[in-house]
């Protein structure tokens, strides 16, 4: 079983559109989880960091539910520069810094 | 501010070159990494380092070496290169302090072996 999993998509939606991803982790001890974007043939940037009581930026809201280790990023209102993949990842109980990615979700925006 | 910069951008190397790839972070950070992304695979770690003068392995070592002389410089090896090795390689630093893991990726390094 990966340590991260997400539904690779690719989740095609019209502009305007509601879309959520989830994300499920494995080791129970992870300490941090973040939401990174990855564009097309570029490096991977932060989008927000994912908090246990939930948070919000703009029309992203993450959530995150520890007892059934996952988490989850809506977008709302979507964009057509929303078009990217997102990664989850997790952040283990070394401290190491490593992270844990997972393998990605595409999201298409469409006019 | 630069940030993460990685050279070269784009390389072609012929089965049993050797090349040394340069990640260069002016952020002051004490971590960087080094990550291999190959399709349906995601960001898989090659090797790492905790500060100047350190280094270890990751998920994905063999094949490579790295070496981190300088704070700033993350060097990652390849002494006899393979068709296995071809990817996008990323380098990443973070301050790795427990209020910001965040990692800062470069842009990245296109290596195709033939």
């Amino acid at each position: 079983r990966k340590e991260v999993e997400q539904d690779p998509g690719p989740f095609n939606v019209p502009e305007g559109a509601t879309v959520a991803f989830n994300c499920t982790y494995s080791n129970s001890a992870s300490q941090s989880f973040f939401w990174y974007r990855q564009d097309c043939r570029k490096e991977p940037k932060l989008l927000m960091s994912v908090y246990s009581s939930g948070n919000e930026d703009g029309r992203f809201t993450a959530q995150l539910n520890r007892a059934s280790q996952y988490i989850s990023l809506l977008i709302r209102d979507s964009k057509l520069s929303d078009s990217a993949t997102y990664l989850c990842v997790v952040k283990g109980s070394s401290n190491t810094g490593k992270l844990i990615f997972g393998q990605g979700t595409t999201l298409q925006v469409k006019p | 501010n630069a940030g993460v910069t990685q050279t070269p951008k784009f390389r072609v190397l012929k089965t049993g070159q050797s090349m040394t790839l340069l990640c260069a972070q002016d952020m002051n950070h004490e971590y960087m990494y080094w990550y291999r992304q190959d399709p349906g695979m995601g960001l898989r770690l090659i090797h790492y380092s905790v500060g100047e003068g350190t280094t270890a392995k990751g998920e994905v070592p063999d094949g490579y070496n790295v070496s981190r002389l300088k704070k700033q410089n993350f060097l990652l090896g390849l002494e006899s290169a393979a068709p296995s090795q071809t990817s996008v390689y990323f380098c990443a630093s973070s301050w790795g302090q427990s209020s910001s893991y965040e990692q800062y990726f470069g842009p990245g390094t296109r290596l195709t072996v033939t």
